[in-house]
């Protein structure tokens, strides 16, 4: 089945410094990528939409230049989290439909990356 | 906006069948996902049901769907220690990007 990786699995990072994670569709193409947010105990929130060659779509209440998001490529997004605050801290997860079925198609998730900053 | 609520919490027996309920507001939705997230780790998509089914059913595992009064049901028959995890509901209208989850299941699967 489609595979999505992310990378790092987790990160400690200190208060001011940057952070850039990566999302990889290993064996299909996204045109789309999805960020989301989760913190301890509660659902998913979804930051932003992004989009191959073009600009991400962040949701209300997400502060674009704070995360920076990057779809360079047909398999890759990053997503930079920039002057990382401790309230920054969670567990960021991304996602990608396969394409078959085109937008009805079932998200797949990458295993997530675990951000502290301290 | 939508919504989507399931029970926070769910204690069963290992080889007892579990059951994981969930309601919906959007009438639109299209298609509806059961996600498996193991700690620490993202989500494993389990199975989903488009809405004109009523049921699906894959191994171990049955979806039931009552479109009339937005709920999703999800069965585990034979539970297992494996199983212990968190499962999340979630809808998607077709056409739309953005895909709704609940808050999460616990399932937690005593020996």
């Amino acid at each position: 089945g489609a595979v999505v990786s992310q990378h790092p699995s987790w990160v400690i990072c200190k208060s001011g410094t940057s952070v850039k994670i990566e999302c990889r569709s290993l064996d299909f193409q996204a045109t789309t990528m999805f960020w989301y947010r989760q913190f301890p105990k509660q659902s998913l929130m979804l930051m932003a939409t992004s989009n191959e060659g073009s600009k991400a779509t962040y949701e209300q209440g997400v502060e674009k230049d704070k995360f920076l998001i990057n779809h360079a490529s047909l398999t890759l997004s990053t997503l930079t989290v920039t002057s990382a605050h401790p309230e920054d801290s969670s567990f960021y997860i991304c996602s990608a439909r396969s394409g078959q079925g085109g937008d009805n198609s079932p998200l797949h998730f990458g295993n997530g990356t675990r951000l502290t900053v301290t | 906006g939508e919504d989507v609520e399931q029970s926070l919490f769910l204690s069963v027996r290992e080889g007892d069948s579990s059951v994981i309920n969930c309601t919906y507001t959007d009438s639109s939705s299209t298609y509806l996902y059961w996600y498996k997230q193991e700690p620490g780790a993202g989500l494993q998509l389990l199975t989903y049901i488009f809405s004109n089914m009523d049921m699906k059913q894959d191994q171990r595992l049955t979806v039931l769907l009552n479109k009339k009064d937005k709920h999703l049901s999800l069965r585990i028959a034979d539970t297992q220690t494996g199983d212990s995890a968190i499962y999340f509901c979630a809808t998607h209208s077709g056409g739309y990007q953005k895909v709704t989850f609940g808050i999460g299941t616990k399932l937690q699967v005593i020996p």
